[in-house]
């Protein structure tokens, strides 16, 4: 168990609607990142925050987006959703220390139907 | 950019035996860590070792090791007295300036009895 947790473990969806992904990182840790897993596009990260504010972007779209919140836990909305969107999505959080690695959720398995 | 390439899309071994993944990495920064993660069946990301550029001593943990080659930019990942549950897909990743996680494709390891 690596101490991040992600909710919900599970989502069926159709095209076109919005969902949120929630993950509660590591005690004491301040950076959560967002990466999608998928069989065509492998892992990819999507975005960070650190203590409440965005610090990096990777290839996320423009229908996606995140917030971390005053208590760290963060948000992954996803919306418009396509059937290309249905990936494993995890996250991860560390310390502000980088050679301690990031530790990673059990993610949140997306199905666009 | 930087770019991970794990060339060995698939391996088999024998339980007891030990095992060696390659990863090489491409990047134009002197100060990054690079990391093995696996991911078995159950699909949660596991942190396996970790190595900082800047230290030239190899990284151990227990059965696991690694052989980095700053100047060659290789990263490979030995496994001893390998065990059915080191079974996975095992991924080599990059993080340099900005803390995102560069991944490479993965190696998908099977351990036969």
């Amino acid at each position: 168990d690596s101490g991040v947790t992600q909710t919900p473990k599970h989502l069926i969806t159709a095209t076109g609607q919005r969902v949120t992904l929630r993950c509660s990182p590591r005690s004491g840790d301040l950076s959560v990142y967002w990466y999608q897993q998928s069989l065509d596009q492998g892992l990819q990260f999507l975005i960070q925050y650190y203590n409440g504010e965005e610090r990096a972007k990777g290839n996320i779209l423009e229908r996606f987006s995140a917030q971390q919140f005053p208590d760290l836990h963060s948000e992954l909305n996803l919306s418009s959703l396509e059937l290309g969107d249905s990936a494993l999505y995890f996250c991860a959080s560390s310390d502000s220390s980088p050679e301690a690695g990031q530790y990673f959720g059990p993610g949140t398995r997306l199905t666009v139907l | 950019a930087q770019t991970v390439t794990q060339s060995q899309p698939e391996m088999s071994v024998q339980e007891a035996e030990t095992v060696t993944l390659s990863c090489t990495y491409d990047t134009s920064e002197s100060n990054y860590y690079l990391f093995w993660y696996k991911q078995p069946p159950s699909r949660q990301m596991i942190l396996v070792i970790r190595q900082e550029a800047y230290k030239q001593q190899n990284a151990t943990e227990n059965r696991f090791s690694v052989n980095f080659q700053k100047a060659a930019k290789s990263f490979s990942l030995k496994i001893s007295d390998s065990q059915l549950g080191d079974t996975a897909m095992y991924f080599c990743a990059f993080e340099g300036y900005g803390n995102k996680l560069v991944f490479g494709a993965g190696t998908i390891l099977r351990v036969k009895s």
